[in-house]
């Protein structure tokens, strides 16, 4: 019920190039799904994130796509460029009426390469 | 510049031994978090804490045990019954306040432990 499911595990783009990383859930308590990046050595940063009564959500290149009837989620990266190169997390909050703290669930994260 | 402060950035720990991992943020934040992330599993939440002198087991808290003294820190121990302590230890936090756009777990950038 708490799991978050990421794929794919890797990911090797050519530049300009779209990346595409999916994420599915189970819980539909999850109220709020963030996506974040990772640089080796550093902590996760938050890119972009989506509630489940929108479809699309769009912050530059990036995108988020979001399909509550699935209980699926995904990350478009348009134009990929070499700089994208990270590992990217997508992660879901269980909503306040769960009696949480609202904490994240991680999906176990998609190593992006972006070849120059 | 407000942020997360955690060290050291490498830690080695020898058998039977306690060691204590340090986080202080700058942020005014409530919320305070300590993941742990391994290859390919992504990011699993070992303890929270929503206010001083409380706080509350994640998903792994076995082996392991936190303070909250202050709202500014959150130590992380591990102790010597953590079997398999080798992982890259991410400390995050947030505001309790306001929507879901102002609650983004912001993270410091980690401490890599290791055995000897």
């Amino acid at each position: 019920q708490q799991q978050v499911k990421q794929s794919p595990q890797s990911l090797i783009v050519q530049k300009g190039g779209i990346s595409i990383i999916n994420c599915a859930y189970e819980n539909t308590a999850f109220d709020y799904f963030p996506w974040y990046q990772q640089f080796p050595g550093k902590g996760p940063a938050l890119l972009i994130a989506i509630r489940p009564d929108v479809s699309e959500k769009k912050e530059g290149r990036f995108t988020i796509s979001f399909n509550k009837s699935a209980k699926q989620f995904s990350l478009h990266i348009m134009d990929s460029q070499p700089g994208d190169s990270a590992t990217y997390f997508c992660a879901a909050r269980r909503g306040i009426s769960s009696g949480s703290a609202r904490q994240l669930t991680f999906g176990s994260g998609t190593q992006l390469t972006v070849l120059p | 510049d407000g942020g997360i402060t955690q060290s050291p950035k490498y830690l080695f720990r020898k058998e039977g031994q306690n060691v204590t991992l340090s986080c202080e943020q700058n942020l005014n934040h409530d919320a305070m978090y300590w993941y742990r992330q391994d290859p390919g599993q992504g990011l699993r939440l070992i303890y929270y804490s929503q206010i001083v002198n409380d706080f509350q087991k994640g998903d792994i808290a076995e082996g392991y045990s936190v303070s909250r003294e202050k709202k500014e820190s959150f130590p992380l121990t591990v102790t010597s019954a953590q079997k398999n302590p080798t992982a890259f230890y991410l400390c995050a936090s947030s505001t309790l306040r306001g929507g879901d756009s102002t609650q983004p777990q912001h993270f410091g950038d980690g401490t890599r432990l290791s055995i000897l």
